[in-house]
């Protein structure tokens, strides 16, 4: 079985600082995406990282997949409270097999 | 608006009692999902289709847990005997192509309560 551990679960900061939430497994994944969920609603994709070694920029968001794609981590710079949500990596495994989600990391963003 | 939508949004229902949930995907897209989420969870799958086909059904699946595609177009997701264990988010996603690699669009969710 294929799993997506996340850490931290909980992050807390203030306006303006830098933090990097992880997404780790011991399977290869064909590639990896990154959702954003607010309350309420459902997530939202961010990213597809495809290629191992693969970085991709989103304004303030940096995202990597490792060279042996399985693991991605975000980077979020000068955090703002709009960045408040909860962070999902999903990962496609085998082609015909659904995507799975790491349990996720809750970010609380104050001013 | 064409998004996923999924209903009803909120159902309380008491322990014992069947459940049914609707989904209507994005109309173009072949694949749809059904996944279960508690609160600060991440989504754990259910199954999903691709076109009428039912392809993957999770392992954690009881047989209390039902889904239908007829058409190829909406989705039931039905739960018999509910257990006070079932309380959650049932979501469901839609998504074009045959990839898996594919964007997941949500919907808002049926917020399950089984008392």
């Amino acid at each position: 079985t294929q799993l997506l551990e996340q850490s931290p679960q909980f992050l807390s900061i203030q306006e303006g600082e830098n933090l990097t939430v992880y997404c780790n497994s011991s399977s290869v994944f064909s590639s990896l995406q990154w959702y954003r969920q607010e309350p309420g609603e459902g997530p939202v994709l961010l990213v597809t990282v495809v290629t191992g070694g693969e970085v991709k920029k989103l304004k303030r968001l940096t995202f990597q997949f490792g060279d042996a794609r399985k693991d991605s981590s975000l980077h979020i710079t000068a955090a703002q409270p709009g960045d408040t949500g909860l962070y999902l990596c999903a990962g496609a495994g085998r082609a015909g097999t659904a995507l799975i989600f790491g349990k996720g990391t809750t970010l609380s963003v104050s001013s | 608006d064409t998004g996923v939508s999924q209903d009803p949004r909120h159902k309380i229902t008491k322990r014992g009692q069947n459940v049914t949930f609707r989904c209507d995907p994005i109309s173009e897209h072949n694949r749809l999902y059904w996944y279960r989420q508690t609160l600060g969870q991440g989504p754990e799958f259910l199954t999903y289709f691709q076109n009428e086909a039912q392809l993957e059904k999770s392992r954690l699946l009881s047989d209390r847990f039902s889904a239908e595609r007829p058409k190829g177009s909406f989705s039931t997701l039905e739960i018999q005997r509910t257990e006070q264990g079932d309380s959650a988010m049932y979501l469901c996603a839609s998504s074009l192509g045959l990839a898996n690699t594919g964007e997941l669009f949500f919907g808002e969710g049926s917020r399950l309560t089984v008392l």
